[in-house]
């Protein structure tokens, strides 16, 4: 069975300008995690879904925003890109939502590039 | 507000010596996870404790929950290069109204000398 799946994986944008990452997560599960990792830093928690819902939403600025679809995937959009947006993008998918229980399983991640 | 905080923030080792990093939070967790990432990679899950005073054992790796259910740790008993990497703790904090949110510590990166 697939993991989870993201793209792009690498991407490079100048300031101001906006992006739109995608997930698909394990088949059959039904919650979606994104995460911001800084080089040398834990993953920061950005937003969970699940069934469609956000469950949950972290310290982000409003220029972040995502949504989660009918066959579970994601989208993270970042509106007015600024330098320190550069970062590891992970989505994490999951069987429950909102519990902050149960395994989380990562997928490669999206790594963008501010300049 | 709560965190999840780990020390130490890296750890040089010489293949075959024993390496712990410990996990603290400022308030009872309900469970803690431990993460894996390696270099270049993503975080990939190694177990979850949720008793009080829990202790589970993966071949050289040993994971503890405190009585408190307030701290943790992972031990790695006699490192191999395959160890290399970061470690993190994450434990759920809550995030408005009952939904909670994976907090990660800020990990711990072995490095192992061959």
């Amino acid at each position: 069975d697939a993991g989870v799946t993201q793209s792009p994986t690498h991407l490079i944008k100048t300031r101001g300008q906006h992006v739109t990452l995608r997930c698909s997560p394990i088949s059959g599960h039904k919650s979606v995690s994104w995460y911001q990792q800084v080089l040398g830093q834990g993953p920061q928690f950005i937003f969970q879904y699940y069934e469609k819902e956000e469950r949950g939403r972290g310290n982000f600025p409003d220029r972040f925003s995502a949504r989660q679809f009918p066959n579970y995937s994601s989208e993270l959009h970042v509106n007015a890109l600024l330098l320190g947006d550069s970062a590891l993008y992970l989505c994490a998918s999951s069987l429950v939502g909102g519990r902050g229980t149960g395994e989380l399983f990562f997928g490669e991640g999206s790594r963008l590039t501010v300049l | 507000g709560q965190q999840v905080m780990q020390i130490p923030q890296y750890q040089h080792v010489q293949e075959g010596e024993d390496f712990t990093t410990y996990c603290n939070s400022s308030t009872t967790l309900s469970n803690i996870q431990w993460y894996k990432q390696r270099p270049g990679g993503h975080p990939v899950f190694l177990i979850q404790l949720v008793k009080s005073g829990e202790v589970k054992k993966q071949k050289r790796l040993t994971f503890q929950f405190g009585e408190a259910k307030k701290n943790s740790s992972l031990h790695i008993t006699a490192t191999q290069t395959t160890d290399v990497g970061t470690y993190f703790c994450a434990g759920p904090v809550l995030n408005g109204g009952s939904n909670y949110k994976l907090t990660f510590g800020k990990g711990t990166l072995l490095t192992v000398n061959p």
